[in-house]
């Protein structure tokens, strides 16, 4: 089946510094990938949706200035927290499909980021 | 736009019990229709998934769905619980299958009894 990995599976960083997640499709290209965060006990909220080589769409409310999305390729992903808050701890979760997987999302495992 | 909600967030049963999880959906047009699970500090699995197919629907583990249009709901069953089962569900809607936006529920949280 169709595997995704996140790097890290955990992190803790300091308030002010910026956290980078990797999100790779290891055994098929992903068109397009999603990025979610999840509040503890609560539902997954859409952050953005990313295409390969073309900028990340980022659902309302959402600070792309604050939630770096790159989709440099077929396979990965990156999700950059830029200068990093308590408020931003939070676990986040991407999904990758690709252009037959239309009744499907394949996800990840979760990065689970603390801020100090 | 398309919403969906899943009444209550705790269901508790005993090992061998039935198990009924309940989700209704809001959409403008013929939904596709999911149910993942979440185990602790994972990502999601897929259970099963309505495509305008049979509007019964099995999926991994026991677990099955009935899409009722009148309705507007996709409950999920398990004839027999087991203590493996104990997780977190999530329904989920999308407009043009899940390639695109998924719209998530808050989830209910299952827990299972010996």
């Amino acid at each position: 089946g169709a595997v995704v990995s996140q790097h890290p599976s955990r992190v803790i960083c300091k308030s002010g510094t910026s956290v980078k997640i990797e999100c790779r499709s290891l055994d098929f290209q992903a068109t397009t990938m999603f990025w979610y965060r999840q509040f503890p006990k609560q539902s997954l909220m859409l952050m953005a949706t990313s295409n390969e080589g073309s900028k990340a769409t980022y659902e309302q409310g959402v600070e792309k200035d604050k939630f770096l999305i790159n989709h440099a390729s077929l396979t990965l992903s990156t999700l950059t927290v830029t200068s990093a808050h308590p408020e931003d701890s939070s676990f986040y979760i991407c999904s990758a499909v690709t252009r037959d997987s239309y009744n499907e999302q394949f996800f990840g495992p979760g990065t689970r980021l603390t801020v100090l | 736009a398309q919403s969906v909600t899943q009444l209550g967030s705790h269901v508790s049963v005993s090992e061998g019990a039935l198990v009924l999880l309940r989700c209704n959906y809001s959409s403008s047009v013929p939904p596709y229709l999911f149910w993942y699970v979440q185990y602790p500090n994972q990502g999601l699995q897929l259970l099963l998934k309505y495509t305008s197919a049979a509007t019964l629907v099995k999926g991994i583990n026991g677990f099955e769905a009935e899409f009722k249009k009148s309705e507007t709901s996709f409950h999920l069953t398990k004839p027999s619980a087991h203590m493996s089962d104990a997780a977190e569900y999530f329904c989920a809607v999308s407009l043009t299958g899940a390639n695109s936006k998924l719209t998530f529920g808050k989830g209910i949280t299952l827990s299972v009894r010996p």
